[in-house]
């Protein structure tokens, strides 16, 4: 069994300031590892992708994660939060002969002015 | 755009009644997903097909079905619709199987009154 947690379901941030959504991650296999971003009334679409290469990957739009398995983590960063960055965030896990996606319930993303 | 689109948009309807949704993936995606996004469960995977065959199954009920034809799109019907079964609807695509990008389209926005 997969799952996945993220943890807030509201983040705000400043305009400019560092952006940081948290995903824990449990998978009894090696795990494949997304972030996928929701703009409203929009489907979602993928920001970047952990496929057991790199560690650190790096994302559209400014967006990194970096896998970490001693945490079972895989957070989302961005150094400098811009307006346009307001969107639903959801981390999802996958794994190697099982393609479904299992979505973590989100996180929405605020930006302040 | 994802190259993925899904008809119709929006669907209101009343309980007890069928409805079908339709997806077409991007052009050469073998692979299609249904996800059903609601507010009291998130994101959930109902059910995958790869090249016209069922792959696999999520929390799909059983009075939800779908296929996917020789063209590549797939339908998803549902039927004896209940309230709870308001939600959106969305489906996506990928090239083959394996851990492939997801495409996701804009959604059907379905409303059961």
């Amino acid at each position: 069994a997969q799952s996945v947690t993220q943890l807030g379901s509201h983040v705000s941030v400043s305009e400019g300031a560092l952006v940081l959504l948290r995903c824990n991650y449990s998978s009894s296999v090696p795990p494949y590892l997304f972030w996928y971003v929701q703009y409203p009334n929009q489907g979602l679409q993928l920001l970047l992708k952990y496929t057991s290469a790199a560690t650190l990957v790096k994302g559209i739009n400014g967006f990194e994660a970096e896998f970490k398995k001693s945490e079972t983590s895989f957070h989302l960063t961005k150094p400098s939060a811009h307006m346009s960055d307001a969107a639903e965030y959801f981390c999802a896990v996958s794994n190697f002969g099982n393609e479904k996606l299992t979505f973590g319930t989100g996180t929405r993303l605020t930006i302040i002015p | 755009d994802s190259g993925v689109t899904q008809t119709p948009k929006h669907l209101i309807t009343a309980t007890g009644q069928r409805v079908t949704l339709r997806c077409s993936p991007r052009s050469g995606d073998l692979s299609v997903y249904w996800y059903q996004q609601s507010l009291d469960q998130g994101l959930q995977f109902l059910i995958q097909y790869y090249n016209g065959e069922e792959r696999a199954k999520g929390n799909i009920l059983e009075r939800f079905s779908a296929q996917q034809f020789p063209d590549l799109h797939s339908e998803l019907n549902l039927s004896s619709l209940e309230l709870g079964d308001s939600a959106l609807y969305f489906c996506a695509s990928s090239r083959t199987t394996g851990i492939e990008t997801q495409y996701f389209g804009p959604g059907t926005r379905l409303l059961v009154l």
